[in-house]
């Protein structure tokens, strides 16, 4: 079981909007600000998308993007688009030098 | 642009030690804003976190892990490496490397992963 919690899956049509949820605790997604989302491809290491909670690396389209509230982040991918499908993971710092990852969620794109 | 290749073996029996290498290009491992890690993902799982080294010498690692693992770098050759002793069945995963960014607190560059299988 993952210390970050996500839904196995979510979907949606190309053009609309789709948000992944992840949920930790208050040791450590609620405690900082350090949230990041990877995207992987089958077969691919993971791809930085989203970086402290809300920061997009240079080469990420703006329709990528972040937030927090509470204990749970958000990754909302907008104007959804068929290369977007893929499985998504969020990461947390979880103080004492340790970091916390969520279980991913495949993204469809119908 | 940075490259991370991981390479070793891909079978090891029960209670031996999984050995990898991670092959930095693009970018010196000596470098003192980053940290190289290890990161491993079972089948059909979430991401795991394994344990980090900096140039330094400083390590980190999953508390979980913490007896078992062990992380080092050779800068002569821009590698780092993993060894985690008393290897089980639950021990295989795709074991990627990563490089972990400072000044963005997040993991920026991963390789392609390898798989290491744990069996008799």
């Amino acid at each position: 079981q993952s210390a970050l919690t996500q839904p196995p899956s979510a979907s949606g049509s190309p053009g609309q909007s789709v948000t992944i949820s992840c949920t930790g605790t208050s040791g450590d997604l609620g405690s900082y600000n350090f949230v990041s989302w990877y995207q992987q491809l089958p077969g691919k290491g993971p791809k930085l998308m989203i970086y402290e909670v809300t920061k997009r690396p240079s080469g990420v389209p703006d329709r990528f993007s972040g937030s927090k509230s509470g204990n749970t982040a958000s990754l909302t991918v907008s104007g959804l688009q068929a290369e977007d499908e893929a499985d998504y993971y969020c990461s947390s710092y979880a103080g004492n030098y340790n970091w916390v990852f969520g279980g991913g969620t495949k993204l469809t794109v119908l | 642009q940075v490259q991370l290749q991981e390479s070793g073996p891909g079978l090891v029996e029960p209670s031996q030690t999984l050995s990898l290498t991670c092959s930095v290009s693009g970018g010196s491992i000596s470098s003192g804003n980053y940290y190289w890690s290890w990161i491993r993902q079972p089948a059909e799982k979430g991401l795991e976190w394994i344990g980090r080294i900096h140039s330094s010498g400083i390590t980190h690692y999953s508390p979980s892990l913490e007896s078992r693992v062990s992380i080092s770098a050779d800068t002569s050759k821009n590698q780092f490496s993993l060894r985690l002793s008393s290897v089980t069945a639950a021990d295989t995963a795709v074991y990627y490397c990563a490089r972990y960014q400072s000044f963005m607190d997040t993991f920026d560059y991963w390789g392609q992963g390898t798989l290491v299988t744990v069996s008799s």
